[in-house]
C-alpha cells in the first residue's frame, strides 16, 4: 500500500490556460475526494465519486471545473481557462464507503497535493 | 448545517508544556468529529477521531481530545509538547449531506519554541 498519490506536486500555469491533476488512491478504496485549500483556510470539499460514479458537487465547483473517475480507480481535476482565485491546493482523498444501514465511519486519506499556482 | 470554529489561529508553547487547540462545533445531528494534522507541503494525518463511542479519544503522537456535548467542544491536547509537533492542525466534522465528506475549520498553527 503506497498511500494516495497526486501528480503533479506543484504547477505554475498562466490565466487562461487549462490545467488537470491526476489522483491515484489507495487500491481497494470505492470512495474518492477531491478538496481545495487556499492559504489561511482549512480544506474545502469539491466533490466525491463512488466507484466510478460523481455522486456530490459543491457549489464551488464551478462550470469550469470537471472531474473524472473512469472505471473506479484515478481521478482527473481540469480545470478550464485558469483565473487567479484558482490558485490554491488541491487535495485528493479515498476511503472505503460504509455499506446501507452501516454507521461506521471509514478513516479518508489524503495525498500530498497539487499546488496551483495562476500567474 | 454543520460547522466547526477553531478558536486561535496560531498558539505557542513552549517544549514541554501543554498544549491546548480548541475545536467547537454545530450539528443538528450527533457528530463525528476528528483532527488532522498537516505539515509543510505534505497532505493531512488523522490524529483521532469521535464516533459516538467512548467521549475522551485517544490518538497517535501522545494527542487526545474529549468530546463534551454540553459544551459544543471537541478540543485537541497534549500534556507535553514536543519539537516535532510544529504543525497546522484541523477540526472537522463529518457532512452527513455530502457521502462523509469532511467540513474542516480554518486550522490552528501550533508553534514550539525550546
Amino acid at each position: 500500500d503506497t498511500g494516495v498519490s497526486q501528480d503533479p506536486r506543484h504547477k505554475i500555469t498562466k490565466r487562461g490556460q487549462n490545467v488537470t491533476f491526476r489522483c491515484d488512491p489507495i487500491s481497494e478504496h470505492n470512495r474518492l475526494y477531491w478538496y481545495r485549500q487556499t492559504l489561511g483556510q482549512g480544506p474545502e470539499f469539491l466533490t466525491y465519486f463512488q466507484n466510478e460514479a460523481q455522486l456530490e458537487k459543491s457549489r464551488l465547483l464551478s462550470d469550469r471545473f470537471s472531474a473524472e473517475r473512469p472505471k473506479g480507480s484515478f481521478s482527473t481535476l481540469e480545470i478550464q481557462r485558469t483565473e487567479q482565485g484558482d490558485s490554491a491546493m488541491y487535495l485528493c482523498a479515498s476511503s472505503l464507503a460504509s455499506q446501507p444501514g452501516q454507521t461506521k465511519h471509514y478513516e479518508q486519506y489524503f495525498g500530498p497535493g497539487t499546488r496551483l499556482t495562476v500567474t | 448545517a454543520q460547522s466547526v470554529t477553531q478558536l486561535g489561529s496560531h498558539v505557542s508553547v513552549s517544549e514541554g508544556a501543554l498544549v491546548l487547540l480548541r475545536c467547537n462545533y454545530s450539528s443538528s445531528v450527533p457528530p463525528y468529529l476528528f483532527w488532522y494534522v498537516q505539515y509543510p507541503n505534505q497532505g493531512l494525518q488523522l490524529l483521532l477521531k469521535y464516533t459516538s463511542a467512548a467521549t475522551l479519544v485517544k490518538g497517535i503522537n501522545g494527542f487526545e481530545a474529549e468530546f463534551k456535548k454540553s459544551e459544543t467542544s471537541f478540543h485537541l491536547t497534549k500534556p507535553s509538547a514536543h519539537m516535532s509537533d510544529a504543525a497546522e492542525y484541523f477540526c472537522a466534522v463529518r457532512n452527513n449531506q455530502a457521502g462523509t465528506a469532511l467540513i474542516f475549520g480554518k486550522g490552528t498553527t501550533l508553534s514550539v519554541s525550546s
